[in-house]
């Protein structure tokens, strides 16, 4: 039972450079979030998805491109990599949505941009 | 707006002793209210989670928390702390988006937890 995972755990790249976190989840859960963690402001919310190819914009999108072709993958895309992006990415999962049901995260991602 | 608050950033407890992290929320209807836990390294972990009823949640490795709606407060708390205890908690409230049927959570900025032996 994977559940969800994010490759790759750790990334360090350099400003400019366009990064892809990978999310997969195998419990076909139809809705998928990224949220980026950062120390005194806990997590953010950068895009969501409620079912392939439907996405929408969270709090803090600016530098950001996800998709979702299939149900299960949720790329994040930082299409030009800036030092403010540095932070531990997180992707979660949950079966429904409406604000009541439970997120089940994966691992995170720590990005590093030099 | 809907948003959470967690005043204390840092909690140190001795091994054995009560808990009680606190958390505070804004949220113009009933509330989804969940909490959360953070392992170093880790991903989140629900704790518990409290959408109507009972408004004493119980939930999992021994905590529980109360859900006070003339306090807007939905404290989390543990008797008796174990070491494997430490780690970084995070209340949130489960709020719609916008007029739409989607949802989110919102999250406090986390209390860290340290256990003294």
């Amino acid at each position: 039972d994977a559940g969800i995972t994010q490759s790759p755990r750790y990334k360090i790249t350099e400003t400019g450079r366009q990064v892809t976190l990978m999310c997969h989840q195998t419990w076909s859960h139809s809705y998928m979030f990224w949220y980026r963690q950062d120390l005194g402001h806990g997590l953010r919310l950068i895009y969501y998805s409620a079912a392939a190819d439907i996405t929408d914009k969270g709090e803090v999108p600016d530098g950001y491109v996800v998709s979702r072709s299939k149900t299960e993958n949720f790329p994040l895309t930082l299409e030009s990599a800036t030092r403010s992006q540095t932070s531990v990415y997180f992707c979660a999962s949950s079966p429904d949505s409406g604000g009541k049901d439970t997120q089940y995260f994966g691992p995170g991602t720590r990005l590093t941009v030099l | 707006a809907q948003s959470v608050t967690q005043p204390d950033i840092h909690i140190t407890v001795s091994e054995g002793a009560s808990l009680e992290l606190r958390c505070n929320y804004s949220y113009g209807a009933t509330p989804y209210l969940f909490w959360y836990v953070q392992s170093p390294g880790q991903g989140l972990q629900l704790l518990l989670k409290y959408f109507s009823g009972d408004t004493l949640v119980q939930g999992i490795k021994g905590f529980e928390a109360e859900f006070k709606r003339s306090q807007s407060s939905f404290n989390l708390r543990k008797p008796s702390v174990h070491w494997s205890d430490a780690a970084e908690y995070f209340c949130a409230v489960g709020a719609r988006i916008g007029g739409s049927t989607l949802g989110r959570l919102y999250f406090g900025r986390g209390t860290q937890l340290t256990v003294w032996p």
